[in-house]
């Protein structure tokens, strides 16, 4: 089944602690994207990726490091996480082909709290 | 800046209406529109891709029109059930400087009342 995966999907965590949300899509996509939603803000973009060792800011990218060493994985890293980034945060994939009109395919979300 | 804005906010309608949910944006430069659907606790699942040279799009009960000129979007739904409860959003993909981007509209709360 074609899936964008992520890992974990609740994810309770403190103040400064290193944490890596993976995200993993099997439809061989070259783009891929993490957003974060917050109520009354919408979904923002933090980062993508245009394909491997191609990686870019989105809108909100401060406090977030990705990297993309393969094509099918983009984690997104949190290397001191602040209460402020607790949010639902989201991977997202799709082909690049064709002026860039493919939909785009999103996994199940990671919750993420940070005390 | 593209700003795209989905009214009303919520809207709680009987079953069986057709429904017409809106969107709209402030730049007519896109590459396409893409309507999702999200359930609680749930990621996007994507209804309708219209890109830019299309006018409408069709799958099943939903059908999606774009006007660029205007900058205007409508998902309508027809014979609504009660499984359509859900937030219906609406995004464009555009290019800026090279980099792509997708901007969302904030979402439609829609219920549909048994």
């Amino acid at each position: 089944e074609a899936q964008v995966t992520q890992n974990p999907r609740y994810l309770i965590t403190v103040t400064g602690k290193k944490l890596t949300v993976t995200c993993s899509q099997n439809m061989n996509h070259e783009y891929m994207s993490w957003y974060r939603q917050d109520p009354g803000l919408g979904l923002r973009q933090i980062y993508y990726s245009m394909n491997v060792e191609v990686t870019d800011k989105g809108d909100v990218p401060e406090g977030y490091k990705v990297s993309r060493k393969e094509k099918r994985n983009f984690p997104l890293i949190l290397e001191s996480p602040s209460p402020n980034q607790t949010s639902l945060y989201f991977c997202a994939s799709s082909w690049t082909g064709g002026a860039y009109n493919s939909p785009l395919h999103f996994g199940n979300g990671t919750r993420l709290t940070v005390t | 800046k593209q700003e795209v804005t989905q009214i009303p906010a919520a809207l709680s309608v009987p079953e069986g209406e057709n429904l017409v949910l809106n969107c709209s944006f402030t730049d007519s430069a896109i590459y396409n529109l893409q309507w999702f659907r999200q359930d609680p606790g749930k990621g996007l699942t994507s209804l309708l891709l219209i890109q830019s040279s299309q006018r409408e799009q069709t799958s099943g009960r939903l059908n999606a029109s774009l006007d660029k000129s205007s900058g205007r979007s409508t998902l309508y739904i027809a014979a609504s059930q009660p499984g359509d409860s859900a937030t219906y959003l609406c995004a464009v993909r555009i290019i800026i400087q090279g980099a792509q981007k997708l901007v969302f509209g904030q979402g439609t709360r829609l219920t549909i009342n048994p």
